[in-house]
């Protein structure tokens, strides 16, 4: 079955603990981004990544790193989290930038940080 | 940052009634505008790719259409279903390979 998986899908930590939330398509697809979802903000792309090796930021990208080693796998990375990276993030893939495909949204993970 | 502006944030509606709602882009540098689905507790539902000008496209009681050269886009329910209920979510694809969502349009369908 063609997906986008996140891990883990909720998540509680605190101030200053880094942590690492994955996501992997099976679709073969180029293109990876990583959004967070806010009331009232709609979603904002935070880091996206056209291919392997190739990443860029989005709108909102402070606090955040992103890794593409493989074209599955685009893991997000919070070194040192705030409680102002509390919110829902949706990783997802289409296969090129710019395709005329949609997008395939992963389930969400849902982050707080005391 | 570029606008994507969706009008009106949320709409209340009876089942049975048909409605539509906008989604305002820049019209320069266009590629593509999606359309999504986003019912609460799951991920966004892809709708529509829209990318010529004039573009129609529809999906059972679903409709939407485009205007590239005035950047807008419509969707149309018609006969909105309680199961209609959902955020539908406008996502503008730029040349420099940007997608830039707006903040949804809330519709709540009662029966």
């Amino acid at each position: 079955e063609a997906q986008v998986t996140q891990n883990p899908r909720y998540l509680i930590t605190v101030t200053g603990k880094k942590l690492t939330v994955t996501c992997s398509q099976n679709m073969n697809h180029e293109y990876m981004s990583w959004y967070r979802q806010d009331p009232g903000l709609g979603l904002r792309q935070i880091y996206y990544s056209m291919n392997v090796e190739v990443t860029d930021k989005g709108d909102v990208p402070e606090g955040y790193k992103v890794s593409r080693k493989e074209k599955r796998n685009f893991p997000l990375i919070l070194e040192s989290p705030s409680p102002n990276q509390t919110s829902l993030y949706f990783c997802a893939s289409t296969f090129y930038a710019g395709s005329t495909d949609t997008q395939y949204f992963g389930p969400g993970t849902r982050l707080t940080v005391l | 940052i570029l606008n994507v502006e969706q009008s009106p944030q949320s709409l209340h509606v009876q089942e049975g009634d048909s409605t539509n709602f906008t989604c305002s882009f820049p019209s320069s540098n266009f590629y593509a505008l999606h359309w999504y689905r986003w019912e609460t507790a799951k991920s966004p539902e892809a709708l529509f790719v829209m990318t010529l000008n004039g573009d129609e496209k529809k999906k059972g009681r679903i409709s939407a259409t485009l205007n590239t050269k005035e950047g807008y886009s419509y969707l149309y329910i018609k006969g909105s279903q309680p199961e209609d209920s959902a955020t539908y979510l406008c996502a503008y694809y730029n040349q420099g390979g940007k997608l830039i969502f707006g903040q949804g349009t809330e519709l709540s369908v009662k029966p």
